[in-house]
Order: structure tokens, then C-alpha cells, then sequence
């Protein structure tokens, strides 16, 4: 079955402390992978796509990186403004599927 | 350059009433793809429409259905109302499928 597992639910950081988000995928005839930020109250927000392993992108502090299984999203020394929800998805064939998203949380 | 429109932007209905929910996409986009959002599923795809014909279907019942007009805007519309339907909707556009904007969604609430 198609399926898109991202982790931690949730992360608190301190303003700077860098970390990752990760985002498993089981598809078949993967075609793109995409992050997504989502604050609350609003829809998501494009920030990556992905097709094929090894690719990397960046924007300011964000950095996208994928794999055959897996993606990640690298948050180099994070902001509060960087607190959002940050959803994953998976472009497969006929079908796009989301992950459930990480909240993180940056303290000032 | 405008964004993603959606309308009504909040709704509130009873079980077993019907509602229509409306997108305008991003000028120039012609696929429109519509998800329901909860706190427990999360983001779900209901369905795909471009240049007016429904391009892929997620898993939903026959209650979802949708549609698109000539100029790229579209409705979605769900019958017989259940509970379970209370959702975020959000509609997103996109020009190539690489990229999907997404509108600020409409909060349907059933009760």
C-alpha cells in the first residue's frame, strides 16, 4: 500500500539549534516528492519538489534532500517566524498522497 | 498576480443538507485539484480536474463530486451530509503538476 510516514509529529527547537524532519515513503512509480509549510489557518505553502535521489534544494535556512526511501528537510539555525507546519507529499502515478506534517515549534 | 480564491470561506450545515464550495484558480492554471484536510487524517485528495474533464479520483464515496468550467474555475460538491464531513477543504492549482498553490480552504462544519 502507498504511504507517506513523516517524522517527529512535533519538535521543539531553541531559536538556532538546527535540525531535520523526515519524511518515508513507500510508492510505486514515485514522479515527485514535495514539501509543503502550513501555518494555521491557511493552506499550504510550495516550497520543494523533488524527482530523483540524490537531488538536493535549498531556500534561506531550509534544505530539501531525497532518497530512494526517504526525504529530509534540514532547518539551519531555525527562527521563530520558521514555526509552521511542515507537510511532505508524494506524486505517484494517478495520485498524490500527503504525510499527516511535523509541527515544529521555534522558542525565541 | 492574484492567488488562489475559494469561497464560501466558512459554512455551517446540518446532516443530510448538500453544500457547493467554490475555487477560482491562479490565471493560467488549468489543473485544479481539491483535499480534504483533518486533524486526524490529514491532507486527503478527493480529486484532480483539468481542462474540464476529472483527471484522477481519490478514495472518497459518490457523495464527493466535482467540476470544472471552461475558464479553469471549479466546484466541488458533497450530498447528503454526514458528520464525519467536517473539514477543512482546500483547493490548489497548478500549471505543470510540479507545483500546486493552494487557496486558504473553506471550514465546513456539519452539525
Amino acid at each position: 500500500e502507498d504511504q507517506v510516514t513523516q517524522s517527529p509529529e512535533a519538535l521543539r527547537l531553541q531559536e538556532g539549534e538546527s535540525s531535520s524532519l523526515n519524511c518515508s515513503y513507500t510508492v510505486s512509480g514515485l514522479r515527485g516528492l514535495f514539501w509543503y509549510r502550513q501555518d494555521p489557518g491557511k493552506g499550504p505553502e510550495f516550497l520543494f519538489t523533488l524527482y530523483s535521489a540524490g537531488e538536493e534544494k535549498e531556500k534561506e535556512r531550509l534544505k530539501a534532500t531525497l532518497t530512494k526511501k526517504e526525504s529530509f528537510l534540514h532547518i539551519t539555525a531555525p527562527k521563530p517566524e520558521d514555526s509552521a507546519t511542515y507537510l511532505c507529499a508524494v506524486q505517484a502515478e494517478d495520485k498524490i498522497i500527503f504525510g499527516k506534517g511535523t509541527r515544529l515549534h521555534i522558542l525565541p | 498576480k492574484a492567488g488562489v480564491t475559494q469561497t464560501p470561506r466558512y459554512l455551517i450545515k446540518t446532516r443530510g443538507q448538500q453544500v457547493t464550495l467554490s475555487c477560482s484558480p491562479i490565471s493560467g492554471h488549468r489543473s485544479v485539484s481539491w483535499y480534504q484536510q483533518t486533524p486526524g487524517q490529514g491532507l486527503q485528495f478527493l480529486f484532480e480536474y483539468f481542462s474540464e474533464t476529472q483527471r484522477n479520483k481519490g478514495n472518497f464515496p459518490g457523495r464527493f463530486s466535482g467540476r470544472q468550467f471552461s475558464n479553469s474555475r471549479s466546484e466541488m460538491n458533497v450530498s447528503t451530509l454526514e458528520l464525519g464531513d467536517s473539514a477543512l477543504y482546500l483547493c490548489a492549482s497548478s500549471y505543470n503538476r510540479n507545483e500546486q498553490f493552494f487557496g486558504p480552504g473553506t471550514r465546513l462544519t456539519v452539525l
